[in-house]
């Protein structure tokens, strides 16, 4: 079963950073691309970030380009978002998110982590 | 890369057949054939319906398909059911190389 377990979402100051953890199970890691999706509250889903399977390749939404940077380590099944630089409009719930058909890009997303709540207030 | 457009709601009595559509540029739905839909309920994560315009993955209804015309895509439901009412978010691949979704569209079974 897969499984996506996000951490490191809390309460920041405007202007501070943050870095969320995405644990992965139940599938071959290093073969998927994965992403962070977040949704601020009482909007839609955004796609703030794509790594592809050998974290050869990074995308950003640009709400977010120069400010956060992705990562993973696939010794460790774990994604990464780096958050710099926050502001009042990041506060949102952030999922980690995997690429349905194991390709180097996301096309699809199958499989979603139950979100880290990241609030960004002083 | 502003959200893909999407209805806010859309609704349907037991039986019949709805549409929801998702519009977009040539950047994104128009430029490659990477539109996928979720199905959202309340609480719980989404769930991936179609993918790549109009496959469906292993479990997903028959009554549930898509495709697409230029820049818009759509998502038919038919013979509506009650467990059919959920949020339904569309997106595309991009020049950007990241996905866009669209807004969300509520579907209310009357």
């Amino acid at each position: 079963e897969v499984q996506l377990l996000e951490s490191g979402g809390g309460l920041v100051q405007p202007g501070g950073s943050l870095r969320l953890s995405c644990a992965a199970s139940g599938f071959t890691f290093s073969s998927y691309a994965m992403t962070w999706v977040r949704q601020a509250p009482g909007k839609g889903l955004e796609c703030v970030s794509v790594i592809s399977n050998s974290g050869g390749g990074t995308y950003y939404a640009d709400s977010v380009r120069g400010r956060f940077t992705i990562s993973r380590d696939n010794s460790k099944n774990t994604v990464y978002l780096q958050m710099t630089r926050l502001r009042g409009e990041d506060t949102a719930i952030y999922y980690c998110a995997k690429d349905f058909k194991g390709t180097y890009i996301v096309q699809a997303v199958s499989a979603w982590g139950q979100g880290t709540l990241v609030t960004v207030s002083s | 890369q502003s959200a893909l457009t999407q209805p806010a709601s859309v609704s349907g009595s037991p039986g019949q057949s709805i549409t929801i559509s998702c519009t977009g540029t040539s950047s994104d739905i128009g430029g490659y054939n990477y539109v996928s839909w979720y199905q959202r309920h309340p609480g719980k994560a989404p769930k991936l319906m179609i993918y790549d315009v109009s496959n469906r993955p292993s479990g997903v209804s028959n009554r549930f398909s898509g495709s697409k015309s230029g820049n818009t895509a759509s998502l038919t439901i038919s013979g509506l059911q009650a467990e059919d009412e959920a949020d339904y978010y569309c997106s595309s691949y991009t020049d950007s190389s990241i996905l866009l979704f669209g807004g969300g569209t509520k579907l209310a079974v009357l």
